[in-house]
């Protein structure tokens, strides 16, 4: 089945520090990605979704200046969280789609963010 | 009131039980269902679609009630294995994005 491969799996960084996360889908071009959070014990939530070639869609409530999207090929879209702070502490999975939108999603191995 | 809301549980069972899984989703524009399994410090793995005549893989059943907006997780002869959160998801036509449950959990114990 497909992939999606996310990197790193885990980190651990300052505050006000900016961290990457990057997510490839290996076997089929995605044009769309999603990222999610999921804190301790609670459901995924999605953040934004990811768009080859363009700007991302942010959820509401999700700032758009503190997590950047890029999305600049059809295999790769990066999470960065900027200026990190404790309270961005989480687990943050990507996910991508094959161009059958009705299909199952492939999840990337997700990422441990601890921002101490 | 969430899109898709699930009992959170968690369900205790001993090996050999048969447990059952209820999620209902509130917008009747959703179009395809879901079960994923996620283990704890995992990513969400897919389990099985769910479709409108109900279907059956192994020892899981799952059955969609459209009327109801209602879904469901039959897992019989339940396994240590099984043990893990279940989440209900479904997207809606035409609206490129899964819409998450909060997650059941399931521990199974000797």
């Amino acid at each position: 089945g497909a992939v999606v491969s996310q990197h790193p799996s885990w980190v651990i960084c300052k505050s006000g520090t900016s961290v990457k996360i990057e997510c490839r889908s290996l076997d089929f071009q995605a044009t769309t990605m999603f990222w999610y959070r999921q804190f301790p014990k609670q459901s995924l939530m999605l953040m934004a979704t990811s768009n080859e070639g363009s700007k991302a869609t942010y959820e509401q409530g999700v700032e758009k200046d503190k997590f950047l999207i890029n999305h600049a090929s059809l295999t790769l879209s990066t999470l960065t969280v900027t200026s990190a702070h404790p309270e961005d502490s989480s687990f943050y999975i990507c996910s991508a789609r094959a161009p059958d939108s009705n299909t199952e999603a492939f999840f990337g191995q997700g990422t441990r963010l601890t921002v101490v | 009131r969430k899109e898709v809301e699930q009992d959170p549980g968690p369900f205790n069972v001993p090996e050999g039980a048969t447990v059952a899984f209820n999620c209902t989703y509130s917008n009747s524009a959703s179009q395809s269902f879901f079960w994923y399994r996620q283990d704890c410090r995992k990513e969400p793995k897919l389990l099985m679609s769910v479709y409108s005549s109900g279907n059956e893989d192994g020892r899981f059943t799952a059955q969609l009630n459209r009327a109801s907006q209602y879904i469901s997780l039959l897992i019989r002869d339940s396994k240590l294995s099984d043990s893990a959160t279940y989440l209900c998801v479904v997207n809606r036509s035409g609206y490129n994005k899964l819409i998450f449950g909060a997650g059941t959990r399931l521990a199974v114990h000797p």
